[in-house]
């Protein structure tokens, strides 16, 4: 089973800031890597699939990188709306795994 | 546009059987594999089960495995969880979600319908 080890747990931004993410995978998932990010009260929304793919209507500031065993989501500029829990999840080794989350805080 | 719609969720007795069922709207249902992915009460995700278009492949967790049973009604649009034997660690918000494709990611998702096993 592939443990995906997310980081930090808790990002204090202010808004307009850039905001770093990391995932790093136990064992290769190649590029087989999404990100999510989840509101409170609502369901996880996809952002970035196959590591560096924009899903359907995600804004051009959010991007994804790395490949292997350790991946990045870049948010450029903080926008209100963006404060949330984001996750990764792997589809390289089934059954799927996910992060635990890492939560972008407004400071 | 695409929407997923839960229902079936509640409280029930340890050891005692529920049924989700997911109504689909928006795409062609059956060309697309479907999964339960549930979130417990202020944790993160965990995937439950997936079955592919035709259902011809099905899986689950290990944590799962042995007591809840996935199917789907393609000419109902809809994606339905068995779930038996439930334990209190079974106690979570179940998502519906559509997958990119079988063995993926998933791109859209419902709102959710909570489960709590409790006496």
């Amino acid at each position: 089973e592939i443990v995906l080890t997310q980081s930090p747990a808790t990002l204090s931004l202010s808004p307009g800031e850039r905001a770093t993410l990391s995932c790093r995978a136990s064992q290769s998932v190649s590029r087989y890597l999404a990100w999510y990010q989840q509101k409170p009260g609502q369901p996880p929304r996809l952002l970035i699939y196959d590591a560096s793919n924009r899903a359907t209507g995600i804004p051009a500031r959010f991007s994804g990188s790395g490949s292997g065993t350790d991946f990045t989501l870049t948010i450029s500029s903080l926008d209100p709306e963006d404060f949330a829990v984001y996750y990764c999840q792997q589809r390289s080794n089934w059954p799927p795994g996910f992060g635990q989350g890492t939560k972008v805080e407004i400071k | 546009e695409v929407q997923l719609v839960e229902s079936g969720g509640g409280l029930v007795q340890p050891g005692r059987s529920l049924r989700l069922s997911c109504a689909a709207s928006g795409f062609i249902f059956d060309d697309y594999a479907m999964h339960w992915v549930r979130q417990a009460p202020g944790k993160g995700l965990e995937w439950v089960s997936g079955i592919s278009w035709n259902s011809g492949s099905i899986d689950y967790a290990d944590s799962v495995k042995g007591r809840f049973t996935i199917s789907r009604d393609n000419a109902k649009n809809s994606l339905y969880l068995q779930m038996n034997s439930l334990r209190a660690e079974d106690t979570a918000l179940y998502y519906c979600a559509k997958g990119r494709s079988y063995r993926a990611y998933f791109d859209y998702w419902g709102q959710g319908t909570l489960v709590t096993v409790s006496s």
